[in-house]
């Protein structure tokens, strides 16, 4: 598609329930990565992936966050037994290469806002 | 560890004012620097980006920004804000050996018509 696209848009979960974040990032674009929004506050790098390879997964808050990229293509983010402090925006970027150049960026999603209650 | 400081949280104008958003980052080495804005119930867009070259750089819009290497800071300018232009405003940055961008707070701008 032309953008990426991340879905849902809004997921509301109770305390304790496992949610699945899909990312359907730009065809082609190599490099994906995770960010979590909390309000108020910019963008924090979750975890990061080179086509399948999960690289980077530093930024995963707990061993409840767990991210995924089978083919190469879609990516999933997991959260097992969710907890209020989990609620904010789930952001998901791609980029056509490893390396920042002059000429390339990120693209980013809409994000799906989670809410645990 | 790399960090991006923004100075203000909030910031409110007047139309045709002039804006100014600081961004200072903390890192020693070569950096990548970018603004992002994040407009109402839209996803985070590219404003303008330095990789090297001329220290002021122009992005859409109307924006530039101006690196300063000995002040580790990287500022967002417009002469003339829009209605249009509320929004929340990002830094970030990229250090030489990665590519995982570090975001600032964000500022959100709200411009009065």
């Amino acid at each position: 598609g032309a953008g990426v696209s991340q879905s849902p848009r809004y997921k509301v979960a109770k305390r304790g329930q496992d949610v699945a974040l899909r990312c359907d990032p730009i065809s082609g674009h190599v490099s994906l990565f995770w960010y979590q929004q909390a309000l108020g506050q910019g963008p924090e790098f979750l975890t990061y992936f080179q086509n399948e390879a999960q690289l980077d997964k530093s930024g995963l808050p707990s061993d409840r966050f767990f991210a995924e990229r089978p083919e190469g293509s879609v990516s999933t983010l997991k959260i097992q037994r969710t907890q209020q402090e989990d609620s904010a925006v789930y952001l998901c970027a791609s980029s056509l290469v490893v390396k920042q150049t002059n000429n390339y960026g990120y693209t980013f999603g809409s994000g799906t806002r989670l809410t645990v209650v | 560890a790399q960090s991006v400081s923004q100075h203000n949280h909030h910031v409110i104008l007047s139309e045709a004012a002039s804006l100014e958003l600081g961004c200072n980052y903390s890192y020693g080495g070569t950096v990548n620097l970018f603004w992002y804005v994040q407009y109402p119930g839209q996803h985070l867009q590219l404003l303008l980006k330095y990789f090297s070259g001329d220290p002021l750089v122009k992005g859409i819009k109307g924006f530039e920004a101006e690196f300063i290497k000995s002040k580790f800071s990287f500022n967002l300018r417009k002469p003339s804000v829009q209605w249009s232009d509320t929004a929340e405003y990002f830094c970030a940055v990229i250090s030489e050996y990665g590519n995982k961008l570090v975001f600032g707070a964000g500022t959100i701008l709200r411009v009065k018509s």
